[in-house]
């Protein structure tokens, strides 16, 4: 079965400063793989998304991530912070075929100093 | 962008009794709809996939009898908790996938509060 993680599980940034959320899978195959972002309270926006191609996707918000087989990798990034960014992060895969059952990470949560 | 809308928002029912949230597709039709469960500062788990037309396939140690997945038309699955326990409450989520394409669309969730 596959399985994602998200080896921090609380990140503190200053505005304006660089991010990188890591993510690793684990999986046979090619998976899909997605970034997702929850405020508090509310329910999972898409940040981007990997099926195929170009191993670095840019997504919504100024976000991107990139995809490495290697290290087995989909770390998200965003060159400068801004406050609003401060939520919940969570890495997910689904399986290729069938990209709608997700199976997600713990989750990093995103704190912003000003 | 797809929107999926879960209604209620927030619930809280008394221990005992039955409670469903709705999970609509407002602007595509989805034969696929999946519902999670979140626990307060936990990741989501799949609880069971609602197919339009069929019965949900439950993931491992997900109760069907208490967990009642309807997946009525291509735009409506609903989850009934069953004689809720205080241990029900949660945040639940549910997604939808187009018939059409690989993205799936979260609604924005449904807090459960059993007393």
């Amino acid at each position: 079965a596959q399985s994602v993680t998200q080896p921090d599980i609380h990140i503190t940034v200053s505005e304006g400063a660089s991010l990188e959320l890591r993510c690793n899978y684990s999986y046979g195959a090619t998976p899909y793989l997605f970034w997702y972002v929850q405020s508090p309270g509310q329910g999972l926006q898409l940040l981007l998304k990997y099926f195929s191609g170009d191993t670095l996707v840019q997504g919504i918000k100024g976000f991107e991530a990139e995809f490495k087989r290697s290290q087995s990798s989909f770390n998200l990034r965003k060159p400068s912070v801004h406050w609003s960014d401060a939520a919940e992060y969570f890495c997910a895969v689904g399986l290729t075929g069938t990209a709608s059952k997700l199976t997600f990470g713990t989750g990093t949560r995103l704190q912003v100093t000003l | 962008g797809a929107v999926v809308s879960q209604h209620p928002s927030r619930v809280i029912c008394k221990s005992g009794t039955s409670v469903k949230i709705e999970c609509r597709s407002l602007d595509f039709q989805a034969t696929t709809m999946f519902w999670y469960r979140q626990f307060p500062k936990k990741s989501l788990m799949l609880m069971a996939t609602s197919n339009e037309g069929s019965k949900a396939t439950y993931e491992q140690g997900v109760e069907k009898d208490k967990f009642l997945i309807n997946h009525a038309s291509l735009t409506l699955s609903t989850l009934t908790v069953t004689s809720a326990h205080p241990e029900d409450s949660s945040f639940y989520i549910c997604s939808a996938r187009q018939v059409s394409g690989n993205t799936i669309y979260f609604g924005e969730g449904s807090w459960l509060t059993v007393v």
